[in-house]
């Protein structure tokens, strides 16, 4: 059984351009979510799809966005890049809700803003 | 709000030591809490999860209990190897959505 797919793996990036991270999920899955993790941060929670509807969405500002596609991948856009964007972005997926069963995530994107 | 506390890190230990993680939280309700495992260059793995109070999650040696009258879920295993170093994260899922600690990196030396 294929795990959760991200691409690319890694992308440098200039400030102030926008970027988009794909993540396929389980075969199944139908609830993806993304998180960012940075040295500082850690690990922190941007927004959580459910059958191509947005259903949680965590606090970051508005150039974070993301929608799911009718097959369940997932992507995720920033828009007008800065430095504090550099981050490991993980992609999770999950059945449901992910309460009982846990979500699987995949290897993330590194993206570097310079 | 919702919040994970784990011990600060690294935690050194020599191989076949005992090891102990703790992990408390504040949550309304009743979460379901995890453990996820991360390696160098890689994603998170779901090490062990329980869905309620008493329940013990279980999984390559590694046991955590979820003790809801002390709000924990300490991570242990009773003789860690070389290939356990990693950084360890506790999570509580709530509202659709994972809370992790900060993470505690583990180095198991030989």
């Amino acid at each position: 059984k294929a795990g959760v797919t991200q691409t690319p793996r890694y992308l440098i990036k200039t400030r102030g351009q926008q970027v988009t991270l794909s993540c396929s999920p389980i075969s199944g899955h139908r609830s993806v979510s993304w998180y960012q993790q940075t040295p500082g941060q850690g690990l922190q929670f941007l927004f959580e799809y459910f059958s191509e509807t947005q259903r949680n969405k965590g606090n970051f500002p508005g150039r974070f966005s993301g929608r799911q596609f009718s097959n369940s991948r997932s992507e995720m856009n920033v828009s007008t890049l800065e430095l504090g964007d550099s981050a490991l972005y993980l992609c999770a997926s999950s059945p449901g809700t992910g309460r009982d069963e846990g979500y699987t995530f995949g290897s993330g994107t590194r993206l570097t803003v310079v | 709000g919702n919040s994970v506390t784990q011990m600060e890190g690294p935690v050194t230990l020599s191989e076949e030591a005992f090891l102990t993680i703790n992990c408390t939280y504040t949550a309304t309700g009743y979460p379901s809490l995890f453990w996820y495992v991360q390696y160098p260059g890689e994603g998170l793995q779901l090490l062990l999860k329980a869905t309620k109070a008493d329940d013990k999650g279980s999984n390559k040696g590694f046991e955590a209990t979820y003790r809801k009258e002390t709000t924990s879920f300490h991570l242990e295993k009773g003789s860690v190897q070389v290939s356990d170093s990693a950084v360890y994260f506790c999570a509580l899922s709530q509202g659709g959505k994972l809370i992790f600690g900060q993470g505690t990196e583990l180095s198991v030396k030989p």
